[in-house]
């Protein structure tokens, strides 16, 4: 089944410990995004990568790190948490990015007290 | 720049009843447009997509959607909807002519409500 899987659905966590969310795709999709989703904001784009070893930062991109060493993989790090972090995360990917929709990832919940 | 706007934060309807879900939206260039829809605890789905062509878009689950270049708007609509449509809708933008580099932009999202 085509999926965008994303590692935990739920966290809560603490100022500044370091935390990092898993995004794994098996469709071979070149694209790879990250969004934070927040009420009265829609989602925004924090990061995006284009295809393996290029990644860009999209709008809302303090706080947060990257890497695409492989096609599938796209994590996202926290280096140090901060409360206003707090958010409801999407990984999603495309084929390119065109006009090819994206496939959404079902949601990371983080919390940090 | 590009953006994204859905009046509406909500919007009700009776089941049976045709429904319209509105977004307007700015780019520089022609643009992309799509709908996707949220159910709780989940991510985002795709629903439809204009690129070109007739202004009328089918998609999934009798959902369309009209493009309508005068008026900047791609407003999504159902003849007759249902119960298990309640959901949180996002119309989304892409500037054909500004790809590189470019998010999806996002409206807000519209939360659908159909009472039985």
């Amino acid at each position: 089944e085509a999926q965008v899987t994303q590692n935990p659905r739920y966290l809560i966590t603490v100022t500044g410990k370091k935390l990092t969310v898993t995004c794994s795709q098996n469709m071979n999709h070149e694209y790879m995004s990250w969004y934070r989703q927040d009420p009265g904001l829609g989602l925004r784009q924090i990061y995006y990568s284009m295809n393996v070893e290029v990644t860009d930062k999209g709008d809302v991109p303090e706080g947060y790190k990257v890497s695409r060493k492989e096609k599938r993989n796209f994590p996202l790090i926290l280096e140090s948490p901060s409360p206003n972090q707090t958010s409801l995360y999407f990984c999603a990917s495309s084929l390119s990015l065109g006009n090819q929709p994206q496939h959404f990832g079902d949601g990371t919940r983080l919390s940090i007290l | 720049a590009q953006s994204v706007a859905q009046p509406e934060d909500q919007v009700n309807v009776a089941e049976g009843n045709p429904l319209t879900v509105k977004c307007t939206y700015s780019v520089s260039g022609n643009p992309y447009l799509f709908w996707y829809v949220q159910y709780p605890n989940r991510g985002l789905q795709f629903l439809l997509k204009y690129i070109t062509g007739d202004n009328l878009v089918k998609g999934s689950y009798g959902f369309e959607a009209e493009f309508n270049k005068s008026q900047t708007s791609f407003h999504l609509k159902k003849p007759s909807a249902l119960v298990s449509d309640s959901a949180l809708y996002f119309c989304a933008v892409r500037d054909y002519y500004n790809q590189a580099g470019t998010a999806l932009i996002f409206g807000k999202g519209t939360t659908l409500s159909v009472s039985s």
